[in-house]
């Protein structure tokens, strides 16, 4: 079956960075795009970016341009984000998700990684 | 960027209850709107694509409806793991964007 395995949970200094992985099984990792998604605690979902895993083309949302990266490893169908710069409302659980379709042609987020938290204090 | 904005925020409702949240979309999304369920320390889980299209395995009392800007995601005979958090997420254009979500709980 689709997995996505997410690595374990992060604690960070503010100032640094963090990667975090997305590890893909069960289909064919370039045929679906893999986008991230985070929750603050207490707090609701927000889209980060996207990945194209064929070509590793990105896509990022504005407000993180600048230090957020995104990449694949095709030979380990697994996805990667790098967050820099990190400050204390970074906090928050990451999870990576594919953008899947059915029958019916409407796109959708399914399925979701088990989530990475990362924690960012001093 | 497309706004998602839902309403209520939160809602008290009994077991047996019919629930409806409400999306509206600040431009027209078509049909590409989705609706996820979100437990407590859980991860979102799929429940209608398409405005209106059940996801496979999810409970016929879950239902959605709307076009363009307004969308409903209506729960028939609220059951006791149906309390939880709903968002609904347009599909229409990046970047992708959410409703700031709708608590359910017990009355």
């Amino acid at each position: 079956q689709v997995q996505l395995v997410q690595s374990g949970a992060e604690v960070k200094k503010p100032g640094a960075s963090v990667k975090l992985s997305c590890k893909t099984s069960g289909y064919t990792f370039t045929s679906y795009y893999l986008h991230w998604v985070r929750q603050a605690p207490g707090q609701g979902l927000e889209w980060m970016g996207t990945i194209n895993p064929n070509d590793g083309n990105t896509k990022y949302e504005q407000k993180f341009q600048g230090r957020v990266t995104m990449s694949r490893d095709t030979s380990t169908t697994t996805i990667y984000m790098e967050l820099s710069s990190l400050r204390s409302d970074d906090t928050a659980v990451y999870y990576c998700v594919r953008l899947s379709t059915g029958r019916s042609g409407w796109y959708y987020f399914d399925p979701w990684g088990q989530g990475t938290r990362v924690t960012v204090s001093s | 960027d497309i706004q998602m904005t839902q309403s209520p925020s939160s809602l008290s409702a009994s077991v047996g209850d019919t629930v409806t949240i409400t999306c509206r979309a600040s431009q027209d999304v078509k049909h590409w709107l989705a609706w996820y369920q979100q437990e407590p320390g859980k991860v979102p889980k799929l429940l209608i694509s398409g405005a209106s299209t059940l996801h496979s395995g999810v409970p016929s009392r879950f239902s959605g409806s709307g076009s363009g800007t307004d969308f409903t995601l209506t729960i028939n005979s609220l059951q006791p793991e149906d309390f939880a958090t709903y968002y609904c997420q347009q599909a229409d254009s990046l970047p992708v964007t959410f409703g700031q979500g709708t608590r359910v709980d017990m009355k």
